[in-house]
């Protein structure tokens, strides 16, 4: 059974940096792209970018380049999602997801990481 | 702005049938497949329809989906209280080189 199990809750302040996590399980972790999804409070789901763990080619949506970092590591099966200064605006819900292609559709999904930046 | 463009509610009584419109322009659902995904509150969103009109393993046939031009419709028939969640339709959008996804359609079974 594939299964993306993402990192804990974060509690974080402006200008810190942060980096969450999604190990795949159940399957060859090289064969499918991780895409991120940001999901705010009371708004809908927006791509970010995704990976490509079998050589860790990235690309991102225009609205998040430059803002975040997709990274993998194929040895532990993860791949990151990583902030060098987090704003209050980087406050929600971050799910990864894959699927059999490279991007949509998204068969699996991860279970989601609450991201809370407050002062 | 979403790229995508949905009603933001739809409602409809148990046993009724609802569809859920999706909007979008020729490089995104004109040129590339529709999906659809289910986001029930607290839970991770949930692959409905894929490549249009494909249901993945264990969606059960009261969910189908459609595709003309630039619009992509959802269907729910049979509407069950459990069916009560957020909506979303999904594509690649070929200008953007990005995944885009409607606004969401809150769907209440009344």
């Amino acid at each position: 059974e594939v299964q993306l199990v993402q990192s804990g809750a974060e509690v974080k302040k402006p200008g810190e940096s942060l980096r969450i996590s999604c190990r795949g399980s159940g399957y060859r972790f090289t064969t499918y792209w991780i895409s991120w999804v940001r999901q705010m409070p009371g708004k809908g789901l927006e791509w970010m970018g995704r990976i490509d763990p079998s050589d860790s080619y990235t690309d991102y949506s225009p609205s998040f380049q430059g803002h975040v970092a997709v990274s993998a590591d194929k040895s532990i099966s993860t791949a990151y999602l990583q902030w060098s200064s987090l704003k209050a605006s980087d406050t929600a819900m971050y799910y990864c997801a894959s699927g059999h292609g490279s991007s949509d559709p998204f068969d699996y999904w991860g279970q989601g990481t609450l991201v809370t930046v407050s002062s | 702005q979403s790229v995508l463009t949905q009603p933001p509610s739809v409602s409809a009584a148990p046993g009724q049938k609802v569809t859920i419109s999706c909007s979008g322009s020729s490089s995104n659902i004109g040129n590339n497949y529709v999906s659809w995904y289910q986001h029930l509150p607290g839970t991770a969103p949930k692959l409905l329809i894929y490549e249009n009109n494909k249901r993945p393993s264990g969606i059960p046939d009261r969910f189908s989906g459609s595709k003309s031009g630039t619009s992509a419709t959802l269907g729910i028939t049979g509407l069950q209280t459990g069916d009560e969640a957020d909506y979303y339709c999904g594509t690649w959008d070929s200008s953007l080189s990005a995944v885009v996804f409607g606004g969401g359609t809150k769907l209440t079974v009344l």
